[in-house]
């Protein structure tokens, strides 16, 4: 069973909020990754880190930043959230190339 | 990132078996992976090839691939209501970076 985490599983909050949406995982995996995932199912990679200090942007522009301070914590943050960001966000750690493993997510609603 | 396609909706009686479809575009994809995704939940893993196989077996789950034509499938055996989800084929490309095909919902008709 994978060992990744992230909170919180739903967030409803207001326009022009900083929010930071966290994952952890206890896997030791050095590569980290942050997946957008539309209403229609469809999954665009947004970030994405080889280890610690190390971020790049994904095939998806995104207005979020991440940071990668320890190996275990890759937070993802939304300086000031607007509706269009409403969307589900899932984070995955990955070792080798045996597959990637996923949190349950973060359903995110900006009103 | 790399295209990858599937058809969007299949509906399979229990206990009938059911193949889902994919085509990756990246011919030196080493390894492609299917996921699971159940309602409100994250994606799971639940099996991948080799690039230099054909056919793996895993219980109720066979992956076959055609390298030729870069076309992946996943047949269930014996399908159960508990399968009804949404299923992900995804390659490797770049470092590690899996892109996915846009998922089929699957519905298992009791």
């Amino acid at each position: 069973e994978a060992d990744i985490y992230q909170t919180p599983r739903y967030l409803v909050i207001g326009t022009g909020k900083k929010i930071t949406l966290e994952c952890s995982q206890t896997m030791g995996h050095d590569k980290m990754y942050w997946y957008q995932q539309d209403p229609g199912m469809e999954l665009h990679l947004i970030h994405y880190s080889y280890g610690v200090n190390s971020t790049e942007k994904g095939d998806l522009s995104s207005e979020s930043t991440v940071s990668r301070i320890r190996t275990e914590h890759f937070p993802l943050t939304l300086e000031s959230a607007r509706p269009s960001h409403t969307s589900q966000y899932l984070c995955a750690s990955s070792e080798g190339q045996a597959g990637a493993f996923f949190g349950q997510g973060t359903r995110l609603t900006v009103v | 990132g790399e295209d990858v396609e599937q058809s969007l909706f299949l509906s399979v009686r229990e206990g009938d078996s059911s193949v889902i479809n994919c085509t990756y575009t990246d011919s030196s994809s080493t390894y492609l992976y299917w996921y699971k995704q159940e309602p409100g939940a994250g994606l799971q893993l639940l099996t991948y090839i080799f690039s230099n196989m054909d056919m793996k077996q895993d219980q109720r789950l066979t992956v076959l691939l055609n390298k030729k034509d870069k076309h992946l499938s996943l047949r269930i055996a014996d399908t159960q209501t508990g399968d009804s989800a949404i299923y992900f084929c995804a390659e490797i490309y770049g470092n590690n970076r899996l892109a996915f095909g846009k998922g089929i919902q699957v519905v298992v008709i009791p």
